[in-house]
Formats: structure tokens, sequence, C-alpha cells
């Protein structure tokens, strides 16, 4: 079945440092792909749409100059947390969509960001 | 009022036991998923439903699309079997999900 693959599973950072999250659909493309971020004890938050080829849409109460989102090619988006801070610790899913219009959306495994 | 409500949340087993898992929804949907999410983060996709039932292992996944529910059944669980399942609902007018709070499964030796 499809799989979607994220990198770096676990990340470990100093405050201000900013960390890239990769997220690739490994066996189809997927044009558009979907950042979520959960927060303790909590269920999936959306962050942001994006599509390739064009800018990311954010939902309300999210920094896209904070969460930089790429998604340069049919396989890949990155996110970007920039001048990282320790409230930015949380664990980020991203999920990705096929090309069809009746395709289903494939989760990731997520990435857990501690920020010191 | 939360679009997907999943109960229990939280449920204890004994190794052996029969579980059931159950998700209610209130919006149009064109799939549900189950996803199970272990100690430590990582999220599999266990199904993807749009009608009926499907299985994997031990794991059976039903939905009924007229009463707006999805059930989760784990046969003869096992210690490896806890972590916590989450409904999640795709919106029949977009790319919007829903996701349910999650149900923390704990089965007991």
């Amino acid at each position: 079945g499809a799989v979607v693959s994220q990198h770096p599973s676990r990340v470990i950072c100093k405050s201000g440092t900013s960390v890239k999250i990769e997220c690739r659909s490994l066996d189809f493309q997927a044009t558009t792909m979907f950042w979520y971020r959960q927060f303790p004890k909590k269920s999936l938050m959306l962050m942001a749409t994006s599509n390739e080829g064009s800018k990311a849409t954010y939902e309300q109460g999210v920094e896209k100059d904070k969460f930089l989102i790429n998604h340069a090619s049919l396989t890949l988006s990155t996110l970007t947390v920039t001048s990282a801070h320790p409230e930015d610790s949380s664990f980020y899913i991203c999920s990705a969509r096929g090309t069809g219009a009746t395709d289903t959306q494939y989760f990731g495994p997520g990435t857990r960001l501690t920020v010191l | 009022k939360n679009e997907v409500e999943q109960s229990p949340q939280n449920l204890t087993a004994q190794e052996g036991e029969f579980i059931t898992i159950n998700c209610s929804y209130s919006v149009g949907i064109s799939a549900l998923h189950w996803l199970q999410q272990h100690p430590g983060g990582g999220i599999v996709s266990l199904f993807m439903l749009s009608s009926g039932k499907k299985k994997h292992g031990r794991l059976i996944a039903t939905i009924n699309i007229q009463e707006k529910h999805s059930s989760l059944h784990i046969t003869a669980s096992h210690p490896r079997d806890s972590a916590v399942y989450i409904c999640a609902v795709l919106a029949a007018t977009g790319n919007q999900f829903y996701f349910g709070t999650g149900t923390s499964l704990t089965v007991i030796p």
C-alpha cells in the first residue's frame, strides 16, 4: 500500500535554531500534503495544506513565517520550524493525498520535536 | 461539540479479550480512517473505510454510513496492541479531516 515517510522521526534542538522536517510519499504522487500538530493528550490539529508548486494555506492562528512549508515536488514536502522555542516542542505529522479526485489520504509516522 | 466522538476514552483489558472501540461522527464523509499511535508517537494507518467492513489480521473495522458510526474490533488482544487508537473522518465537502481525541488502550498480560 501507499506509504508516507517522515524524517527525522525524532529531533532535539536548541532554542533559536531552525529544524527541517521532511515528508515523502514513497510510491505515489501527492498533489496535496497536510501538516498536523499534536499537543499532549489532544487530537491532531491541522496547521497547513500545501499543493505542489504553490504556496501553502495556513490555518488560523498558525504563523506562516515561523512554520515554513515547501512542497517543491509531487513526492516531497518540508516543514521548517524557524527560531524554535520550547513551546514549539510537539509531535508533527504529515499526510499526503494522491493526484486522483478520489484518492485517499495517507498519514506519515510523525516527528517528535523537542526544543531545549 | 466535536464532529468526531470516540468511546471509550480509556480502556484496560486482559490479554485475550475481545475489544471494541466506537466512533460516531456528525458530518457527511467520504472516508473514515482508523489510526494507531504507539507510545513515543509513531502513527500507523490501520484502515480506510468508506463502506462495509475490513479485516486485517486480528483487527476488524466496520462502518455504518446511515448511522454515522464506525467500530474497531480487536480479537484476542495482546499487550502489543496497547496504544492510542484515533478515528479520523474526511469530510465529503473537501479536504477537511476531523479527528477524534483517541482511545487509550492498555492490554494487561
